[in-house]
């Protein structure tokens, strides 16, 4: 069963404006990590963030890690249309494959 | 993007036909995975390889098949498709478990008529 499940399942903005997704797990993780995937194309690795980590940035994107509270948050700042895509979260734990979530579709809106 | 293929990449066949989908890479990663991609259940877990020859079911492996004779090759089997096996088929590949990045394929999407 999935572990990761992200919040909200879809969410459309304007461009320009800062873009939020959250992915709650249930059982303790070594990591996790988002994906985007564009329509139609395989996913593509953003980040990753470890269990001894609370903030983690790259470039636009901001992931922070609360693993009292189990979930984790993705913020896309000053989003582009070329943002439009699903993003997954994936949680890692010792030696086993990742366990990805359903996503959440954004739409950027220009 | 990384060295991996996907082939086919689209395939309409009937129930009950055997289907065998393949997934080449040229990194030389040890780990390969066969995901299923659904409308409401997001990436689930077919099966996976950890190396030539070994091999692991994952969360929904009922009516799959898989084998890795060669650390380039991991091929998916439907030995009996069926309509409930339509969907899209990405093959991933990783150096390592844990916190290794996987790398996508492009995907196949089958349809089982």
């Amino acid at each position: 069963s999935q572990q990761g499940e992200e919040d909200p399942q879809a969410l459309s903005i304007q461009e320009g404006e800062n873009a939020t997704m959250n992915c709650s797990y249930k059982t303790s993780i070594n990591n996790l990590q988002w994906y985007r995937q564009n329509s139609g194309r395989g996913l593509v690795h953003l980040i990753l963030i470890r269990s001894n980590e609370r903030e983690k940035h790259s470039g636009r994107l901001r992931v922070t890690l609360d693993t009292s509270k189990k979930s984790s948050s993705l913020l896309i700042t000053a989003s582009r249309a070329a943002d439009t895509a699903s993003y997954f979260c994936a949680t890692g734990s010792g030696n086993t494959p990742l366990v990805f979530g359903k996503g959440t579709r954004l739409s950027v809106i220009a | 993007d990384a060295g991996i293929t996907q082939s086919p990449r689209h395939k309409v066949t009937e129930t009950g036909t055997p289907v065998t989908l393949r997934c080449h890479q040229t990194e030389n990663h040890r780990y390969m995975y066969w995901y299923r991609q659904d409308p409401g259940h997001g990436l689930r877990l077919i099966h996976y390889s950890y190396g030539v020859k070994d091999t692991d079911k994952g969360e929904v492996s009922d009516g799959y098949s898989v084998s890795r004779s060669k650390t380039e090759d991991f091929l998916l089997t439907l030995e009996s498709a069926t309509s409930s096996q339509t969907s899209v088929y990405f093959c991933a590949i990783s150096e390592g478990q844990g916190e290794d990045t996987q790398y996508f394929g492009p995907g196949t999407r089958l349809t089982v008529l």
